[in-house]
């Protein structure tokens, strides 16, 4: 167990609606990042928060936006959902947003868009 | 364009023999390595890493080989048990551009008993 929790682990939606994936860092971690993985692909980088504030941005939509709260947890917002947004959508967290700091992977949110 | 590649989607290995998963990378920026490990239906678990001043790093059964002239860097498990089944990846990091991690696609190591 990483200490990092992902709800929900399974969604089913259609076309055109709008999701919201969250994430609960670690105790003590002050970054959270969320990450795509589409069907055997790697992990795409989608963006990154660093208590608070948002600290790095990777591949992700325009249709896709994220938050961290005061209590550091994160949410991912995913709208105007098309059927290639069917993915893994994984939460990492770490104990600072600089330097080489593992990150500690929640165990994934599988959404399914039909 | 793929900055990490990890070639081989899948590789099979008899059990108590060595594993050598492989990962390429192009980025001369790159100077930090990681190697995460993937069971289904979890997250990734980190597993080991190097920095680009060092050329081994050893931790158990678990010995990663950067050859920074190559842009290659290999995970050996030695010797290989039937729990590494599961899917590797690779990840690279630079401070250029703020530690993002880029990763490879994965390698799906099998082991047989």
């Amino acid at each position: 167990d990483s200490g990092v929790t992902q709800t929900p682990k399974h969604l089913i939606t259609a076309t055109g609606q709008r999701v919201t994936l969250r994430c609960s860092p670690r105790s003590g971690d002050l970054s959270v990042y969320w990450y795509q993985q589409s069907l055997d692909q790697g992990l795409q980088f989608l963006i990154q928060y660093y208590n608070g504030e948002e600290r790095a941005k990777g591949n992700i939509l325009e249709r896709f936006s994220a938050q961290q709260f005061p209590d550091l947890h994160s949410e991912l917002n995913l709208s105007s959902l098309e059927l290639g947004d069917s993915a893994l959508y994984f939460c990492a967290s770490s104990l600072t947003g600089t330097g080489y700091n593992e990150q500690f992977f929640g165990p994934g949110t599988r959404l399914t868009v039909l | 364009d793929q900055q990490v590649k990890q070639n081989s989607p899948s590789l099979r290995v008899q059990e108590g023999r060595i594993s050598i998963l492989n990962c390429d990378y192009t980025n001369s920026m790159f100077d930090y390595f990681l190697w995460y490990k993937k069971y289904p239906a979890e997250g990734p678990t980190f597993l080991i890493s190097i920095s680009s001043i060092k050329d081994k790093n050893e931790d158990g059964r678990f010995t990663v080989f950067l050859n920074k002239s190559a842009k290659h860097l290999s995970l050996h498990i030695v010797p290989s048990q039937p729990g590494d089944s599961a899917v590797y990846f690779c990840a690279a990091s630079a401070e250029d551009s703020n530690y993002q991690l880029i990763w490879g696609a994965g390698t799906k190591l099998i082991i047989k008993p």
